[in-house]
């Protein structure tokens, strides 16, 4: 079972333009929801991450939009950029004690076209 | 942040051989990760190495399949016994970022392809 539901697979967006990257879940023990970035032939880094408590966390042209009464949250890419270009994860943990309490989403791949 | 080094990058294997891949980390820590990611897929937390105790596998991992050491603070190695053309995939080594949170740090990965 996904713990974690992730959309688009794919997603093309032109540069300038906005990538919207969603995921869901049900699990509402979670309480940290990081975003990782993985480039072709390099390990996944963490790029944002909100806790519950906000509805919102900004760094740059990242932002997360966190929906605590819908199980959702969203990355917002704007004014997208061809060095953007790479696979998003979203994940989410509970009670951190070791990585089997991360789950990741199954991953976005962004291509932004110049 | 912490540094990590994986060997090999990229190895091509034959069926029924095996293949052990290393971690090397820049700082001592206390828990490190193995994770595959299949291709186009998300990440899959194979085990959790703590060093100077056993590994603990995940469910659909075992310890025939998938043997890992953990000598000392700073290093670790997971072996891929009697490959398969399923096991053809990256793996991932990465230790914990800050603690109490999800953040983890990940190494370039392991890229295997079996024949």
């Amino acid at each position: 079972q996904q713990q974690v539901k992730q959309s688009p697979q794919s997603l093309i967006v032109q540069k300038g333009g906005i990538s919207i990257i969603n995921c869901a879940y049900e699990n509402t023990a979670f309480d940290y929801f990081p975003w990782y970035q993985q480039f072709p032939g390099k390990g996944p880094a963490l790029l944002i991450a909100i806790r519950p408590d906000v509805s919102e966390k900004k760094e740059g042209r990242f932002t997360i939009s966190f929906n605590k009464s819908a199980k959702q949250f969203s990355l917002h890419i704007m004014d997208s950029q061809p060095g953007d270009s790479a696979t998003y994860f979203c994940a989410a943990s509970m009670g951190w004690t070791g990585a089997n309490n991360l789950f990741f989403g199954t991953g976005t791949r962004l291509t932004v076209i110049p | 942040s912490a540094v990590i080094s994986q060997k090999p990058s990229r190895d091509i294997c034959q069926r029924g051989t095996s293949l052990t891949i290393q971690c090397q980390v820049d700082s001592q820590v206390t828990m490190m990760f193995w994770y595959r990611q299949q291709p186009g897929q998300s990440l899959t937390l194979i085990a959790t190495a703590n060093q100077g105790s056993e590994a603990t596998y995940e469910s659909g991992f075992v310890i025939d399949k998938f043997p890992i050491s953990r000598p000392n603070l700073t290093f670790s190695t997971l072996t891929v016994s009697n490959l398969s053309p399923e096991d053809s995939s990256i793996y991932l080594c990465s230790v914990v970022g800050r603690a109490n949170t999800g953040e983890l740090f990940f190494g370039e990965g392991s890229r295997l392809t079996v024949l």
